[in-house]
């Protein structure tokens, strides 16, 4: 069975330092990953795909199949990076699986 | 343009009562999600329709479960004899064809249901 670990569920970090929320999976095929955010009342949305390896509001994540992980970075977090924060695995036709997730909370 | 829209935003009922979650998706969409996020959780995928069939309902909990989307857009996510334990935040989500790395899926805000 696939499984995403989101080993967090808390991250704070002060504003300009490095952020990087974990994320490992299991999965016997070739995995599409995704991580997804959600800021303070607003609804769930998609932040980056693994297969499209941009970098998107300055956070990048690389999938490691040899540790099987998708780990999120970002060098110098902001106050408005302060949400949840899912990683997730999908099947080949959309069926997403997420991880727990990780609350970000960004001081200043 | 229009989002995915869900009615009711909150939904208050008691236990052994039946209850319907409608979801709205972009037009045009024809794949149309529902997910369950329970407190403290990452959403948990229920159910997934291409057009009007359900061509994955594996996530159900059990038979108490069921949705519909007789036209192809508009669902309705039924839940009868409701139970304490269903109590959650009910998601669906929108994607132009089958969801994947060139699908992105739009979600609704959400429905959130308390079971008294």
């Amino acid at each position: 069975a696939q499984r995403v670990t989101q080993p967090e569920k808390l991250l704070s970090v002060f504003k300009g330092a490095p952020v990087e929320l974990k994320c490992n999976y299991s999965y016997s095929g070739s995995p599409e990953l995704f991580w997804y955010v959600q800021y303070s009342r607003q609804r769930l949305q998609l932040l980056l795909r693994h297969i499209s390896r941009e970098s998107i509001k300055g956070f990048t994540a690389d999938l490691n199949k040899g540790e099987t992980s998708f780990h999120l970075k970002k060098p110098f977090a902001q106050e408005e990076d302060s949400a949840m924060y899912y990683c997730a695995l999908s099947e080949s036709w959309g069926k997403l699986q997420f991880g727990a997730g990780t609350q970000v909370v960004v001081t200043p | 343009g229009a989002g995915v829209s869900q009615t009711p935003s909150n939904k208050v009922t008691e236990k052994g009562k039946y209850v319907e979650l409608r979801c709205d998706p972009i037009s045009g969409h024809t794949a149309l999600y529902w997910y369950r996020q329970s407190l403290g959780q990452g959403p948990e995928f229920l159910i997934y329709f291409q057009g009007t069939g359900a061509a994955d309902d594996s996530g159900l909990p059990n038979d108490r479960f069921f949705a519909v989307r007789p036209e192809g857009s508009v669902s309705t996510l039924k839940i009868q004899r409701t139970e304490r334990g269903d109590s959650a935040v009910y998601l669906c989500a929108s994607s132009l064809g089958p969801s994947g790395s060139y699908n992105e899926q739009f979600f609704g805000p959400g429905t959130r249901l308390t079971v008294l």
